[in-house]
């Protein structure tokens, strides 16, 4: 079936740090991938996605890249704020059905 | 905003209730997904519907049940309820096709006492 694995949490840094959250996949055929964010008391939005092999998607500082031959889109950023602190969660969306991973805590602190 | 709508935002009830969710979807959006979200937990999903049909059913007990009606809004029901189902309930919508994204409302805490 199709599915997402991501690290699991929590994971915390101090602000300005490299993070990186992994996110491997299982897919028949060719995915669209997403990373949405999760602000304390907030619903889910979408970050950035990426909808073909080797497609780099991108919003406020965060990168991640779709990696076909390794089944991976692992969020990145170099320079975490306090304000980044928040849960992650990779998607996948093989053909319109959205399938989430079980999320990735992030705690900045100063 | 994310154009979907749920009601109600809070929710408190008791032990062995019954309650009703509502979703809007976004305009035109004919994909309606429930989650369900517990403290700590990450997102469970539950069930999806496309343009009033069942699409695919996730972790979903034989106390809760849903539908999708010819206005493309949606319901979830949760029956004889139960401590452990106090969460916080996402419904989240999308156009059909495969480079599409889903659009999230901003959930109804469910607190079961």
């Amino acid at each position: 079936g199709n599915s997402v694995t991501q690290m699991e949490g929590p994971v915390t840094l101090s602000e300005e740090a490299f993070l990186t959250i992994n996110c491997t996949y299982t897919a028949t055929g060719y995915p669209s991938l997403f990373w949405y964010v999760q602000y304390p008391g907030e619903g889910l939005q979408l970050l950035l996605k990426a909808t073909k092999a080797d497609d780099k998607g991108s919003n406020k500082g965060f990168e991640a890249t779709y990696r076909k031959e390794t089944t991976s889109f692992h969020l990145e950023k170099g320079s975490v704020q306090v304000s980044d602190s928040a849960v992650y969660f990779c998607a996948l969306s093989p053909n319109g059905d959205m399938r989430f991973g079980a999320g990735t805590r992030l705690t900045v602190k100063p | 905003d994310s154009g979907v709508t749920q009601t109600p935002k809070h929710l408190i009830t008791a032990t062995g209730q019954r309650v009703t969710l509502r979703c809007s979807p976004r305009s035109g959006d004919l994909s309606v997904y429930w989650y369900q979200q517990s403290l700590d937990q990450g997102l469970q999903f539950l069930i999806q519907y496309y343009n009033g049909e069942e699409r695919a059913k996730g972790n979903i007990l034989e106390r809760f049940s849903a539908q999708q009606f010819p206005d493309l809004h949606s319901e979830l029901n949760l029956s004889s309820l139960e401590l452990g189902d106090s969460a916080l309930y996402f419904c989240a919508s999308s156009a059909q096709g495969i480079n599409t994204e889903a659009f999230f409302g901003q959930g109804t805490r469910l607190t079961v006492v």
